[in-house]
């Protein structure tokens, strides 16, 4: 069965660095685009970057450009999020997703989710 | 960027009882739609895609219809387990892909 599992979240202080990583079983990963998606505390959900299948493409919200990298390494099974100059309001559960396809092959839908990683923001 | 807008944001529903949810496109998304059910302290799941098909495993109570700007999600005869928060989200013009804020199905 499909598997996401996150890691790497935690407290750090404004302004320091954190990446995330996403372990990714029980599919063939590298078919796939990812996502991250972010959900502040009592808050809905934000899509916050993504990956083509092949680390071709990558596109991000625009309060992550510049700060935020998505990354991937296929022959580990894995996703990252590497998160530079942190602020406080990007405190956030980060879920990895996998994209789902349209049957033209577009990008759609989010249709496995990890159990996300919290990130805290903190001084 | 689409914006999508849900209505309304708390919904207080019996068990056995029908539940209505909406969602509006700021511009048309086609039928480029999804919903998704996430639980307290849990991952979101998918529900809907394609505006009206049913994922993997959802149970046919669950039901999605609409086109263009307008979308609903039925629920006929909500169970206990059904209780949480909706969110629909368009795929249809990305990036970004847009959620809406969410609409809370909690027990009458």
């Amino acid at each position: 069965q499909v598997q996401l599992v996150e890691s790497g979240g935690g407290v750090v202080q404004p302004g320091r660095s954190l990446r995330l990583s996403c372990a990714a079983s029980g599919f063939s990963f590298s078919n796939f685009g990812m996502h991250w998606v972010r959900q502040a505390p009592g808050k809905g959900l934000e899509w916050v970057a993504v990956i083509w299948y092949d680390g071709s493409n990558k596109y991000y919200t625009d309060s992550v450009k510049g700060r935020f990298t998505i990354s991937r390494d296929n022959s580990r099974n894995t996703l990252y999020l590497q998160m530079n100059s942190l602020r406080a309001e990007d405190t956030a559960v980060y879920y990895c997703a996998r994209g789902d396809y349209t049957s033209e092959w577009k990008l759609s839908d989010f249709d496995y989710w990890g159990q996300g990683t919290m990130v805290t923001v903190s001084s | 960027e689409i914006v999508m807008t849900q209505s309304p944001a708390t919904l207080s529903v019996s068990p056995g009882e029908r539940a209505t949810l909406s969602c509006r496109a700021s511009q048309s998304v086609s039928s480029n739609l999804a919903w998704y059910q996430q639980k307290p302290g849990q991952a979101p799941r998918l529900l809907i895609y394609g505006a009206s098909t049913r994922a993997t495993g959802i149970p046919a109570r669950f039901s999605g219809s609409g086109s263009g700007t307008e979308f609903t999600l039925a629920i006929s005869s909500l169970q206990s387990e059904d209780f949480g928060v909706y969110y629909c989200q368009q795929y249809d013009n990305w990036p970004p892909w847009t959620f809406g804020q969410g609409t809370k199905v909690e027990i009458k």
